[in-house]
């Protein structure tokens, strides 16, 4: 079946530009995250949705990133103002349930911003 | 959650067993040992978990110590489709995040 989707796989922006990454997560699932992965390290949490609640934004590094997901379904993450340290792999996962240790996370291969 | 020790690097020759390593020392009653695995330019991919039981599926094995301070994933028969980065995370129950550290990249050698 369709694992989870990211668009676009690439973004090049020029510092000082939004920008706005697409997560497409498995069908019919709760839970809904964001990470960042800068070169050569683990993935970093970002935020976390339940349905269309955003129960978890305490790893969002500054104000100029925001992610939503308003029909609790697909998911996007807007950076705002970009800057060259934002220049990192984005990776969204789904989760069938919410709390459930049985529940693993399936990721997408992510989008790679190069701010420029 | 508790935090996991790696080694950096690791080789295993093609069609041998790959025997991944990781410390614990500090986990607790509620959280389970995950591992997962990130092949170059993909995203993570979940392999097994478990709580205090050894685990097997048609990926891998997790043996966990008796006092659950360290476990060990074993790919039994590796290929080279396995050279990956392999993470040990440990996740409360409850807890929805997952916490990566920068894992163990695994090279399998033909």
């Amino acid at each position: 079946g369709a694992g989870v989707s990211q668009s676009p796989r690439y973004k090049v922006a020029k510092r000082g530009q939004d920008v706005a990454l697409r997560c497409d997560p498995i069908s019919g699932h709760v839970s809904l995250f964001w990470y960042q992965q800068a070169l050569g390290q683990g993935p970093e949490f970002l935020t976390y949705f339940q349905n269309e609640a955003q129960l978890d934004k305490s790893g969002l590094p500054s104000d100029r990133f925001f992610a939503e997901r308003p029909e609790g379904s697909v998911s996007t993450l807007k950076i705002q103002r970009t800057q060259q340290e934002d220049s990192a792999v984005y990776l969204c996962a789904s989760s069938l349930a919410s709390g459930g240790v049985n529940s693993p996370l399936h990721f997408g291969n992510g989008t790679r911003l190069t701010v420029t | 959650d508790a935090k996991t020790t790696q080694p950096t690097s690791m080789d295993c020759a093609e069609g041998r067993a790959a025997n991944l390593p990781c410390n614990h020392s500090t986990i607790s009653g509620n959280e389970y040992v995950y591992w997962y695995r990130q092949i170059h330019s993909q995203g993570p991919q979940y392999i097994i978990h478990g709580l205090k039981n050894n685990e097997t599926n048609e990926m891998a094995s997790l043996i966990i110590t008796e006092d659950r301070k360290s476990s060990t994933l074993i790919l039994p028969h590796a290929t080279l489709r396995d050279t990956a980065v392999y993470y040990c995370i440990v996740r409360a129950f409850g807890n929805e995040k997952l916490t990566f550290g920068t894992g163990t990249r695994l090279t399998i050698i033909p």
